[in-house]
């Protein structure tokens, strides 16, 4: 079975940083590429960003872009989400999911994870 | 960005009774080389992280009830529960995949009339 299993979310200081990790398992994680799609309480669907299977390509969304680094050990089966100079704003619960094969970035999001939760607070 | 918007924000259904959410883009989602709709539906029920539900537009993904389908082409489209269930309450959010950034509509809250 395929599972994403997110970890290192908590809570951080304004201005601090945090690094979120995606464990894959059950499929052969260098053949997708993998997103990171966040949700704010009691708000919508926010992409993050995203990064080819083989990692060569990456996208940022407006809003995290200069903050947040996205990147993968295929070795390792995971995804990282690096993230700095955090704000209030950034705080969400953030889920990786894995997009179809076929296209550079893939297409639908087929499998999800459960989601980390990343507060900023003084 | 593609901006994807849906319609209504809320959506009162009597069980048994059919729920229709639309999903408009901004522009066209539908890639002229292999005439596809780049667009997805998706289910979340509170506490959960999103199910997919429909992609290419219509096709329904492996273990969707039948009762979910899903329509349209171009910039214009539809989810369609035909028999709302209990279990069906839920946000369901379209989704483009045309370009990056994957853009998502704001969501639709059924709920039980």
């Amino acid at each position: 079975d395929v599972q994403l299993v997110e970890s290192g979310g908590g809570l951080v200081q304004p201005g601090g940083s945090l690094r979120l990790s995606c464990a894959a398992a059950g499929f052969t994680f260098s053949d997708y590429a993998m997103h990171w799609v966040r949700q704010a309480p009691g708000m919508g669907l926010e992409y993050v960003s995203v990064i080819s299977n083989n990692g060569g390509r990456t996208n940022y969304a407006q809003s995290v872009k200069g903050r947040f680094t996205i990147s993968r050990d295929n070795s390792k089966n995971t995804l990282y989400l690096q993230m700095d100079s955090l704000t209030p704003e950034d705080m969400a619960m953030y889920y990786c999911a894995r997009a179809e094969r076929g296209y550079t970035y893939g297409s639908h999001f087929d499998y999800w994870g459960q989601g980390a939760l990343v507060t900023v607070s003084p | 960005d593609i901006v994807m918007t849906q319609s209504p924000d809320s959506l009162p259904v009597s069980l048994g009774e059919r729920a229709t959410i639309n999903c408009k883009s901004s522009q066209s989602v539908l890639f002229s080389s292999d005439n596809k709709n780049y667009l997805a539906w998706y289910q979340q029920k509170p506490g959960q992280p999103p199910k997919l539900l429909i992609y290419w537009a219509s096709t329904r993904e492996s273990g969707v009830p039948d009762r979910f389908s899903g329509s349209g082409s171009g910039t214009d489209f539809t989810l369609t529960i035909s028999s709302l269930q209990p279990e069906d309450v839920a946000v369901y959010y379209c989704q483009q995949y045309y370009n990056t950034p994957r853009t998502f509509g704001q969501g639709t809250k059924v709920e039980i009339k």
